[in-house]
């Protein structure tokens, strides 16, 4: 079955340290790969997304991304975070090559919160 | 017009009533997919619609309906209101140019 895992449920990092949350996919092929920013009570925010190429993808904000095959991960990673980078994070896949595109199909989130 | 509508921004309903959420998406976005979003959930697929005719959907009961229109826009009906449909509902479109799918801001919808 096709999934998305993101273990970790809720990660606290200093302001100013590395961040990175982690995603694994259970898919057939590669899928095409995204990562959404939600803040409370609002929709969802692409970050970057990832179809082919090279592997580390850089998106908005100062994220950055990297596709390992053989791992089945697509982590997400910043070098410095901000306070206001305080949110809930999705990692999500799409089937691949349909004109018309599939569901999304996302992980349960992380919840990411920021400590002065 | 850019970006994806969505109305009314919140909503509440008592329970055993009807509900329509509406959605604008962008000239030419002609899928567009629907999310129940529960507190402290991500996002669960409801059904998409491509050119006004749905070609998938998820594990939501018939009272779940939908409908697409020429203009790009769409609505997601709801029947029978339960307490357990409360919940944020993301509407999404895709976009086959940049390929990626835009979210709107969502309704939130209480149930009491």
């Amino acid at each position: 079955a096709q999934s998305v895992t993101q273990p970790d449920i809720h990660i606290t990092v200093s302001e100013g340290a590395s961040l990175e949350l982690r995603c694994n996919y259970s898919y057939g092929a590669t899928p095409y790969l995204f990562w959404y920013v939600q803040s409370p009570g609002q929709g969802l925010q692409l970050l970057l997304k990832y179809f082919s190429g090279d592997t580390l993808v850089q998106g908005i904000k100062g994220f950055e991304a990297e596709f390992k095959r053989s791992q089945s991960s697509f982590n997400l990673r910043k070098p410095s975070v901000h306070w206001s980078d305080a949110a809930e994070y999705f990692c999500a896949v799409v089937s691949p090559g349909y004109s018309s595109a599939s569901k999304i199909i996302f992980g349960s989130g992380t919840r990411l919160s920021i400590r002065p | 017009e850019t970006g994806v509508t969505q109305s009314p921004t919140h909503l509440i309903k008592t329970r055993g009533q009807q509900v329509t959420l509406r959605c604008s998406s962008q000239s030419g976005h002609n899928t567009v997919s629907w999310y129940q979003q529960a507190l402290g959930q991500g996002p669960q697929f409801i059904f998409q619609y491509y050119r006004e005719e749905e070609n998938g959907r998820g594990n939501f009961p018939p009272r779940f309906s939908g409908l697409q229109f020429p203009n790009y826009s769409s609505e997601l009906n709801v029947n029978a209101l339960e307490l357990d449909d409360s919940a944020l509902y993301l509407c999404a479109s895709w976009d086959r140019v940049d390929y990626g799918y835009t979210f709107g801001s969502g309704t939130r919808l209480t149930v009491v």
